[in-house]
């Protein structure tokens, strides 16, 4: 089985510092997607990876970045966190056969 | 743009009783569906998908779904849920572009609560 792995369950950062958030796939998968889930809102794509060093943006980019420097890892970046951040984030692999496995999750409370 | 609408915020059920969540999709083309669980504290865990074929689609812990193109539906059924079925549900569409496979859109999710 895909193994989809999220360095941090739990993160706890201030506003205005640097945040980055690690996920790691296991399958060589080519496509890789960040998410955030809220409640009542569903989860939300903020950006994805075709490829490595290949970024499109989601549906909620605004005051994200990311980075795929290898094939199995894909980075969000929060350049300078703010409260509204505070979500749990998502990480997910894409298979050729078009299932998408997803890690545990990294809940992030920005303060 | 696509969408997914699942119209049921929450739903209680009691123990041994069928279940049927609803999902509707906006779509210009043939969708790929999915329907995940996600128990309190975990990740999302696929239960079924469809992609072509037989419009009902088995998936894992006794979970089917419908696909029905002209009610733009794809409705998740179990004939008898157990008490650890409790957990959210998100019903998904797959987005693709001229690059591929683009991610998913969810739905807001459908909160199960099994009764004794």
């Amino acid at each position: 089985d895909v193994k989809v792995t999220q360095s941090s369950r739990y993160l706890v950062k201030r506003t205005g510092e640097k945040v980055f958030l690690e996920c790691v796939q296991d399958m060589d998968h080519e496509n890789m997607f960040w998410y955030r889930q809220d409640p009542g809102l569903g989860l939300r794509l903020i950006y994805f990876s075709y490829d490595v060093k290949m970024k499109e943006k989601g549906d909620i980019p605004e005051g994200y970045s990311v980075s795929r420097e290898k094939k199995e890892r894909f980075s969000l970046i929060l350049e300078s966190a703010s409260t509204n951040q505070t979500s749990m984030y998502l990480c997910a692999s894409r298979r050729e056969s078009g299932g998408y496995t997803f890690g545990s999750g990294t809940r992030l409370t920005v303060v | 743009a696509q969408s997914v609408t699942q119209p049921d915020i929450h739903i209680t059920v009691s123990e041994g009783a069928s279940l049927e969540l609803r999902c509707n999709y906006s779509y210009g083309a043939t969708p790929y569906l999915f329907w995940y669980v996600q128990s309190p504290g975990q990740g999302l865990q696929l239960l079924l998908k469809y992609f072509s074929g037989d419009t009902l689609v088995q998936g894992i812990k006794g979970f089917e779904a419908e696909f029905k193109r002209s009610q733009s539906s794809f409705n998740l059924r179990k004939p008898s849920v157990h008490w650890s079925d409790a957990a959210e549900y998100f019903c998904a569409v797959g987005r693709y572009s001229g690059g591929g496979a683009d991610g998913l859109t969810f739905g807001k999710g459908t909160h199960l609560i099994i009764q004794p």
